[in-house]
């Protein structure tokens, strides 16, 4: 079944302790996104990533950290978590951003920092 | 950058009236506009899309118009069902960014 998936799912943790949460999609898509969803602000990106090792910010990028080693998975690191990245946060993936493709959502993982 | 703003934030709607959702965009490039429904504890899903060639699409009881002079385009819903109850963001291109940037949200309550 052609999928994006996230985990964990749901997070809760304290101010500074560095996390990660995983991405990961089987259609060999090339691009690759993470966003953070929060009340009366829609949807904001992060960072993206074009292909293998190719990333860059988004709108909200302060405070986070990505890789992009392998086509299939996109990690987004939070080095030392503050609660205002208290959110939830939704990976996607399409073929091309260039080609105005279909962008596939994951199941979202909702963070709690304390 | 793209600029995308959405109106209105909330709508209630009796179930079979219609729906209609606004966004505005600022990057006269942009030329791909999708629609995504939010259903609540959900992920975003793709509901429909128009490029900037035509001015109109249907798929069954959704349309999207779209007014590049104006720059805005609109999602339409006709004859709402309880099941329509989601909240609907639209997107646009950044096409400095190769990104999409989305709208800030409608919050479409049908009520049976």
């Amino acid at each position: 079944e052609a999928q994006v998936t996230q985990n964990p799912r749901y997070l809760i943790t304290v101010t500074g302790k560095k996390l990660t949460v995983t991405c990961s999609q089987n259609m060999n898509h090339e691009y690759m996104s993470w966003y953070r969803q929060d009340p009366g602000l829609g949807l904001r990106q992060i960072y993206y990533s074009m292909n293998v090792e190719v990333t860059d910010k988004g709108d909200v990028p302060e405070g986070y950290k990505v890789s992009r080693k392998e086509k299939r998975n996109f990690p987004l690191i939070l080095e030392s978590p503050s609660p205002n990245q208290t959110s939830l946060y939704f990976c996607a993936s399409s073929f091309s951003m260039t080609r105005r493709e279909t962008q596939y959502f994951g199941p979202g993982t909702r963070l709690l920092v304390l | 950058g793209e600029n995308v703003e959405q109106h209105p934030s909330t709508l209630s709607v009796q179930e079979g009236d219609s729906a209609v959702i606004k966004c505005t965009y600022s990057d006269s490039a942009s030329n791909y506009f999708p629609w995504y429904k939010q259903e609540l504890g959900k992920r975003p899903q793709l509901i429909i899309d128009i490029r900037s060639n035509v001015g109109e699409k249907k798929d069954q009881r959704i349309a999207v118009t779209l007014n590049k002079t104006a720059k805005h385009f609109s999602l339409h819903i006709t004859e709402t069902q309880p099941e329509d109850s989601a909240v609907y963001f639209c997107a646009a291109p950044d096409t400095g960014r190769r990104a999409l940037t989305f709208g800030s949200g409608t919050r479409l309550q049908v009520q049976p």
